[in-house]
């Protein structure tokens, strides 16, 4: 089974502190992606990146940043965390299954910024 | 980017009954998938759908293409509890390394 995992399930946070969320896949793949989720909003495309050391942006990446250094591992980081950044945070990995990619999600981290 | 809508945002159900959700867009998809999320997880894949018009079942789940690849629906026969989550529907983009485009989802809620 695929897994990917993320360092924390709950996560609270002050603002102007750095956060760092990790997620680890452990099927090689070369896609993966940062969501953040909010009611009513779906999941909205942070960062992703594919392949190690490359990244580009998604739709909201203002306010964050990620890092790749391994194939495994794919990191987002909130260099000041302010109150609008509390949210869900779905990482997720993804393969090319014939015609069509698949996406395999971690569990979500809920970063809350006080 | 196309935008997926879907409707309805919220269902709340009794167990045994059925139910409808849909995803629509004003483009034409390549494919489409269908996840599933359960209150505290991540997103699970269903199913992928390719052809138009193509109908496929996963137990009591099934999964409709539209004629046109402009619209789809899942339908529950006989809801469980266990059937409870958010159904979201998600567009793989093309040309885009495995970009997908996720619509808001339907909050739907099997009450025993």
């Amino acid at each position: 089974d695929v897994k990917v995992t993320q360092s924390s399930r709950y996560l609270v946070k002050r603002t102007g502190e750095k956060v760092f969320l990790e997620c680890v896949q452990d099927m090689d793949h070369e896609n993966m992606f940062w969501y953040r989720q909010d009611p009513g909003l779906g999941l909205r495309l942070i960062y992703f990146s594919y392949d190690v050391k490359m990244k580009e942006k998604g739709d909201i990446p203002e306010g964050y940043s990620v890092s790749r250094e391994k194939k495994e591992r794919f990191s987002l980081i909130l260099e000041s965390a302010s109150t609008n950044q509390t949210s869900m945070y779905l990482c997720a990995s993804s393969f090319a299954a014939g015609l069509f990619y698949e996406q395999y999600f971690g569990p979500g981290t809920r970063l809350t910024v006080t | 980017t196309q935008l997926l809508e879907q409707s309805p945002q919220f269902l709340s159900i009794q167990e045994g009954e059925n139910l409808t959700v849909y995803c629509n867009s004003s483009s034409v998809f390549s494919s489409l998938q269908w996840y599933r999320q359960e209150p505290g997880e991540g997103p699970v894949l269903l199913v992928t759908v390719v052809t138009g018009g193509e109908v496929k079942k996963l137990k009591r789940l099934t999964f409709q293409f539209g004629d046109a690849r402009k619209d789809s629906s899942l339908h529950i026969t006989a809801a469980q509890p266990g059937d409870t989550g958010l159904y979201l529907c998600a567009d793989p983009l093309t040309d885009s390394w495995g970009k997908f485009q996720f619509g808001a989802g339907t909050q739907v809620v099997v009450t025993p």
